[in-house]
């Protein structure tokens, strides 16, 4: 069975600051991995995704994300935070084509 | 594009009612699930369906059902409200499963007292 592991339930940074939001995975067949983020009362949107090929991942407003095998990791980064960024942001992984997702990691960003 | 709309945004049930949510896209997608966010639990999957009339059951099946007798339409249903339900439930859809992205609509919150 798949599971996602986000450490850190809540981060803060201040505006203009590094963003890293982590996501460790656990797969027993070579991942498809998923960065979501969910503004207030909104639905989920797709940030970014890695299914195979270059491990650096670009998504949009500036975020990127790396998948590294040997780390089991897929951690999310922006360099610098914007306050129009703070949000829930979920890592999710599909091996097997059904979508399992982490607990969240809500961004604050201070002025 | 309306894209996956819910319906409805808001409900209180009482314990024992009934209720469905109403869930449809007018993507002509194949796929479409049924997600419950509980507060520090991330998403957890109710259902899916890959495709009209057929559906099976995710993590959490247990106090529901699910049909699937179009392809835009997928709606839930709660046949005996229990306090454990109260949370928000995102309907989603995909073209394909796997690396497809998932469209999600905007999401109900039921409080079940």
């Amino acid at each position: 069975a798949q599971s996602v592991t986000q450490l850190g339930s809540h981060v803060s940074v201040s505006e203009g600051a590094l963003v890293l939001l982590r996501c460790n995975y656990s797969s027993s067949v070579p991942p498809y991995l998923f960065w979501y983020v969910q503004y207030p009362n909104q639905g989920l949107q797709l940030l970014l995704k890695y299914t195979t090929g270059a491990t650096l991942v670009k998504g949009i407003n500036g975020f990127e994300a790396e998948f590294k095998k040997s780390e089991t990791s897929f951690h999310l980064t922006k360099p610098s935070a914007h306050m129009s960024d703070a949000a829930e942001y979920f890592c999710a992984v599909s091996p097997f084509g059904q979508l399992t997702f982490g607990s969240g990691t809500q961004l604050t960003v201070l002025p | 594009n309306a894209g996956v709309t819910q319906t409805p945004k808001f409900r209180i049930l009482k314990i024992g009612q009934s209720m469905t949510l109403q869930c449809t896209q007018d993507m002509n997608h194949n796929y479409m699930y049924w997600y419950r966010q509980d507060p520090g639990m991330g998403l957890k999957l109710i259902y899916y369906s890959v495709g009209a009339g057929i559906t099976d059951k995710g993590e959490v099946p247990n106090g529901y059902n699910v049909s699937r007798s179009t392809t835009e339409d997928f709606p839930l249903r709660l046949e005996l409200a229990a306090p454990s339900q109260t949370s928000v439930y995102f309907c989603a859809s995909s073209t394909t499963g796997g690396a497809e992205k998932l469209f999600f609509g905007s999401g109900t919150q039921l409080s079940v007292l």
